[in-house]
């Protein structure tokens, strides 16, 4: 079955430091993977997707994201953080059976930023 | 704004009551999926509809039921409302069936008292 782990809660770092935010995933072929990001109160946004190709994606608002196969992981960073980047970040596998789908998402990041 | 509408953004009612949550997806998207996002629980996948089928279930309860209709806008029946069912109920969209990018609504806020 596939699943996410994201294994920080909680991240807080000063504005225009550089942030790396965890995902692995487990599945068992290769997977669909996405990173969202919810601000307060809103529903979430699609920042980066991977489905095939170049390992490492590019997303809106400056984020990035690397696909490594062997770790099993699905890292997304940005070289510098914004005071508007507070936000829930959710990063998500998703799957084909058949004729039915779904997206798994993990139990989220929250990253707060230090002025 | 993504494009998906939910009604209504907040619902207040009683324990053993049943509600109906709606959502109308992107213009062209035939997908529909509806989210329940918890403090306890996280974001947990419900189910999913494809032009009017069912194409997927997640933890959806057996109290809990949802349809597509022909205009492609779905709704969410929600039964036996219990204390625990209070959470943020999201709708999502995509344009195929396929696990591609998805379009959330802002979510409808159910509280049961």
């Amino acid at each position: 079955a596939q699943s996410v782990t994201q294994p920080d809660i909680h991240i807080t770092v000063s504005e225009g430091a550089s942030l790396e935010l965890r995902c692995n995933y487990s599945y068992g072929a290769t997977p669909y993977l996405f990173w969202y990001v919810q601000s307060p109160g809103q529903g979430l946004q699609l920042l980066l997707k991977y489905f095939s190709g170049d390992t490492l994606v590019q997303g809106i608002k400056g984020f990035e994201a690397e696909f490594k196969r062997s770790q099993s992981s699905f890292n997304l960073r940005k070289p510098s953080v914004h005071w508007s980047d507070a936000a829930e970040y959710f990063c998500a596998v998703g799957a084909r059976y058949s004729s039915a789908s779904k997206i798994i998402f993990g139990s989220g990041t929250r990253l707060s930023i230090r002025p | 704004d993504s494009g998906v509408t939910q009604t209504p953004k907040h619902l207040i009612t009683a324990t053993g009551q049943r509600v109906t949550l709606r959502c109308s997806p992107r213009s062209g998207d035939l997908s529909v999926y509806w989210y329940q996002q918890s403090l306890d629980q996280g974001l947990q996948f419900l189910i999913q509809y494809y032009n009017g089928e069912e194409r997927a279930k997640g933890n959806i309860l057996e109290r809990f039921s949802a349809q597509q209709f022909p205009d492609l806008h779905s709704e969410l029946n929600l039964s036996s409302l219990e204390l625990g069912d209070s959470a943020l109920y999201f709708c999502a969209s995509s344009v195929d069936e396929v696990p591609d990018e998805q379009y959330f609504g802002p979510g409808t806020r159910l509280t049961v008292t």
